[in-house]
């Protein structure tokens, strides 16, 4: 089945870039999605990629897309305090008619002042 | 997302007492879905709902049931908690198209955190 991984932590310092990678074992994933959550806060939606597409942009969110190594990333750009969050990745998985999606463990990203 | 709600957002009870987690949407969606959150694990489905007369069981269904009161209300249910389902519960909620815009994308609610003594 599919299989969604990503690293657990990452800190970067207040304006620096920050990259979360996420890797995915089921190359037939139509659109893979970045959710964020804060601290007591459910899962929000920050963008999605479709399977054949390279690149999204989205202000400071630049989503790349490797499907030949099943690479997925999320880079922000002027990284923020309140960026401070738990970003999961997730893969679709179609099955019959339901879009399944098959998240990741979460990474933990913290930004210093 | 102020359009998913849920309640209660938390809630601690003991062994063998029977929960009820609920969960209501205004996005007028009609597929909904109730996920388990534990550290280190990601998030994994529990049951689904394609509209209200069509209920799926997930990954992990084994202690729960769900009832589909109405398209915007989906409730879960622990007939008798137990200390291992203590985690975080996300209800979320997708469009199929039945709007003619077709997208899937799942939108969640601020989460119940569920403890069983």
């Amino acid at each position: 089945g599919e299989d969604v991984e990503q690293s657990l932590f990452l800190s970067v310092r207040e304006g620096d870039s920050s990259v979360i990678n996420c890797t995915y074992t089921d190359s037939s994933s139509t659109y893979l999605y970045w959710y964020k959550q804060e601290p007591g806060a459910g899962l929000q939606l920050l963008t999605y990629i479709f399977s054949n597409m390279d690149m999204k942009q989205d202000q400071r969110l630049t989503v790349l897309l490797n499907k030949k190594d099943k690479h997925l990333s999320l880079r922000i750009a002027d990284t923020q305090t309140g960026d401070s969050a738990i970003y999961f990745c997730a893969a679709d998985k179609t099955d019959t008619g339901f879009q399944k999606l098959v998240f990741g463990t979460g990474t933990r990203l913290l930004v210093s002042p | 997302d102020a359009d998913v709600t849920q309640t209660p957002r938390n809630r601690i009870t003991k062994t063998g007492k029977r929960i009820m987690l609920e969960c209501s949407q205004t996005k007028g969606h009609d597929r909904m879905y109730w996920y388990r959150q534990d550290p280190g694990l990601g998030l994994r489905l529990i049951y689904y709902s394609f509209d209200v007369k069509d209920i799926n069981k997930g990954e992990i269904s084994d202690g729960y049931s769900v009832s589909r009161q109405a398209q915007a209300k989906f409730s879960l249910s622990l007939e008798s908690a137990i200390p291992n389902q203590t985690a975080l519960y996300f209800c979320a909620t997708s469009d199929s198209g039945t709007s003619g815009v077709f997208t899937d994308t799942q939108y969640f609610g601020p989460g119940t955190r569920l403890t069983v003594l």
